[in-house]
């Protein structure tokens, strides 16, 4: 079966900092992946989806990049957060199944830039 | 316009009633959909899909009315267990990429 750690769980960052979120998925190959942003009390904003190795597109303009470096890897970057990039990152992949695309999330990692 | 429009609530409700909540979409291409749960600081899991001739999972029912534009979903005989936020969730997208399109959610509350 499928699936889809991501880490850490918590970050607390200062404004200014780098970040690194990683997501792994298991149990697949080639899968679309994604992230996604929830600020407190709101849904879900996509950052960035993947369709394979090294291909990233970026949904909103902001300091985060993001990158793809194996099939089933996905990482999420910022050279120097904002107070206003805090929030509840999630990675998700999804699959073709019962003629439709399933999607499914990580456990989410909680940042707060402090 | 968003895609997604659902109503934030919050529903609340005692263990045992029934429970509706819709959701609109704006975009008529929309191929395929769901709704979702999400518990309180948890990451949102997958409840059921959503197709035009309805469809049960046990105490929820789901259904989608294409020519209005509407889902909905149905939860008889609320539990306890069943407070969370849902998310109501509808995909668009090419050969082989879909684009996923969450609205902000409704929360239940079931009260004992």
């Amino acid at each position: 079966s499928q699936t889809i750690h991501q880490w850490p769980a918590t970050l607390v960052q200062p404004v200014g900092s780098p970040l690194s979120l990683e997501c792994t998925v298991e149990g697949t190959s080639n899968p679309n992946l994604y992230w996604y942003r929830q600020a407190a009390g709101r849904g879900l904003q996509l950052l960035f989806y993947s369709v394979g190795i090294g291909q990233i597109s970026s949904e909103v303009p902001q300091n985060l990049s993001a990158s793809r470096p194996q099939d089933r890897q996905f990482i999420l970057s910022s050279k120097k957060l904002l107070l206003s990039d805090s929030g509840f990152y999630l990675c998700a992949w999804s699959e073709y199944n019962r003629g439709s695309y399933e999607q499914y999330f990580g456990p989410g990692t909680r940042l707060t830039v402090t | 316009r968003k895609e997604v429009e659902q109503d934030p609530g919050p529903f609340n409700v005692p263990e045992g009633a029934t429970v509706a909540f819709n959701c609109t979409y704006s975009n008529s291409a929309s191929q395929s959909f769901f709704w979702y749960r999400q518990d309180c600081r948890k990451e949102p899991k997958l409840l059921m899909s959503v197709y035009s001739s309805g469809n049960e999972d046990g105490r929820f029912t789901a259904q989608l009315n294409r020519a209005s534009q509407y889902i909905s979903l149905l939860i008889r005989d609320s539990k306890l267990s069943d407070s969370a936020t849902y998310l109501c969730v509808v995909i668009r997208g090419g050969y082989n990429f879909n684009k996923f399109y969450f609205g902000s959610g409704t929360k239940l509350n079931v009260k004992p």
